[in-house]
């Protein structure tokens, strides 16, 4: 039971460059969420999807989309990575609707020079 | 003023006392609460769920919630050199039913 997993674990990028990271759970949740992870800054919500087919926007989306593929995974894009997104990423995904219990992937690591 | 606050730390205790970490919101109408530990390097994993006034026991965690007061605290007894961890804070904030807000956590250190 692999629960949420993310890829990939660690990517340096150039300013301007593209990436997507990916998210998969095998829990049929139906919620699945993109945080990013800043030192003395806490969990800051990116996007969220709370069902197939749908997603919203959180607390600090700008520079980023998602895609909702299919009721297991969850994509987020970098179309023109800056600085200011180096972070760590956690994709996460819960049972219901509404905010309940997450259950967080190991993460990914961004650094963007 | 941040939605849920908690006291950065780090904080220190020896080993085999009880730790005492504390979170404020400011959403009066916040239902749920949550408590997740956080290992250096590793992801978020949930501790104990809070949604009622009083406090909820598991194992040698304890939730306390004062919807009054607006804040939720953990406590850790007999804690552990395991216990060193960030602990999370988060709160369903009213309004935004489908996000969970998180503090930016307390570093507790247990020391042998």
């Amino acid at each position: 039971n692999a629960g949420v997993t993310q890829t990939p674990k660690f990517q340096v990028l150039k300013t301007g460059q593209s990436m997507t990271l990916q998210c998969a759970q095998d829990m049929n949740h139906n919620s699945m969420y993109w945080y990013r992870q800043d030192p003395g800054m806490g969990l800051r919500l990116i996007y969220y999807s709370a069902s197939e087919g749908t997603t919203d926007k959180g607390e600090v989306p700008n520079g980023y989309n998602v895609s909702r593929l299919n009721k297991r995974e969850f994509s987020l894009r970098l179309e023109s990575a800056a600085p200011s997104q180096t972070s760590v990423y956690f994709c996460a995904s819960s049972e219901g609707s509404g905010a309940n219990v997450l259950t967080f992937g190991a993460g990914s690591r961004l650094t963007v020079l | 003023q941040k939605e849920v606050e908690q006291n950065s730390g780090p904080l220190s205790v020896p080993e085999g006392a009880i730790a005492s970490l504390n979170c404020t919101y400011s959403d009066r109408g916040s239902q749920s609460f949550f408590w997740y530990r956080q290992y250096s390097g590793k992801s978020p994993e949930l501790i104990m769920s809070i949604y009622s006034n009083g406090d909820k026991e598991d194992g040698r965690f304890t939730a306390q919630l004062n919807k009054a007061s607006q804040y939720v605290s953990l406590l850790i007894r007999d804690s552990q050199p395991s216990d060193s961890a960030t602990y999370l804070c988060a709160v369903a904030i009213s309004g935004s039913a489908r996000q969970l807000t998180f503090g930016s956590g307390t570093q507790l250190t247990v020391l042998p």
